[in-house]
């Protein structure tokens, strides 16, 4: 099962920035915090992950609680491009036998 | 690099045929993955492999089969296809760092079963 919880939809003008929270209240100490989007059934797409700090790159920011029992994934522009299924998911390294495990994460709609 | 790449994109079979399902990537991953997505629902891992010659089940690994020859394919076989067996399946792939990592997913192969 998913040890995350999202709400199931959320709307966002375009060009306004888009704040999707995201609850991992049981998370361990070497898991991280992932977030991926789905495009209109597309392959999934990576955005971003963390495991402590905030992060930022070139599509996203994330923002991460000091007690690391909830995050925020910020889309600081949003375009009708960024409407897709976002998936919010906690997971340890690969290395170690780890896998992602996807919910059913936030449908964002961009409006105009 | 092409990335991942799924074929065929589009496949309709009867009830109790076998196909593969390919899956190939370019960038020397050593993780390989397969996941199913029913309408309206999540991703969920059927099988996944973490180098040449080892794999392991998933969370839905039932019906399906995997190899991995070579470090870039890593084929899903259903040995006798069943309706419930509908779905587009995924491919996706990644390093195997001992930290968080990206994984790259393909555009996937959209499976009817009659």
């Amino acid at each position: 099962d998913a040890k995350t919880t999202q709400p199931p939809s959320m709307d966002c003008a375009e060009g306004r920035a888009a704040n999707l929270p995201c609850n991992h209240s049981t998370i361990s100490g070497n898991e991280y915090v992932y977030w991926y989007r789905q495009i209109h059934s597309q392959g999934p797409q990576y955005i971003i992950h963390g495991l402590k700090n905030n992060e930022t790159n070139e599509m996203a920011s994330l923002i991460i609680t000091e007690d690391r029992k909830s995050s925020t994934l910020i889309l600081p522009h949003a375009t009708l491009r960024d409407t897709a299924v976002y998936y919010c998911i906690v997971s340890g390294p690969l290395a170690y036998g780890n896998k992602l495990v996807f919910g059913a994460g936030t449908i964002l709609r961009v409006k105009s | 690099n092409a990335g991942v790449t799924q074929t065929p994109k589009f496949q309709v079979l009867k009830t109790g045929q076998s196909m593969t399902l390919q899956c190939a990537q370019d960038m020397n991953h050593e993780y390989m993955s397969w996941y199913r997505q029913d309408p309206g629902m999540g991703l969920r891992l059927i099988h996944y492999s973490v180098g040449a010659g080892i794999t392991d089940q998933g969370e839905v690994p039932n019906g399906y089969n995997v190899s991995r020859s070579t470090t870039e394919d890593f084929p899903l076989r259903l040995l006798s296809a069943a309706p419930s067996q509908t779905s587009v399946y995924f491919c996706a792939s990644s390093y195997l760092p001992q930290d968080g990592y990206e994984q790259y997913f393909g555009p996937g192969t959209r499976l009817t079963v009659t």
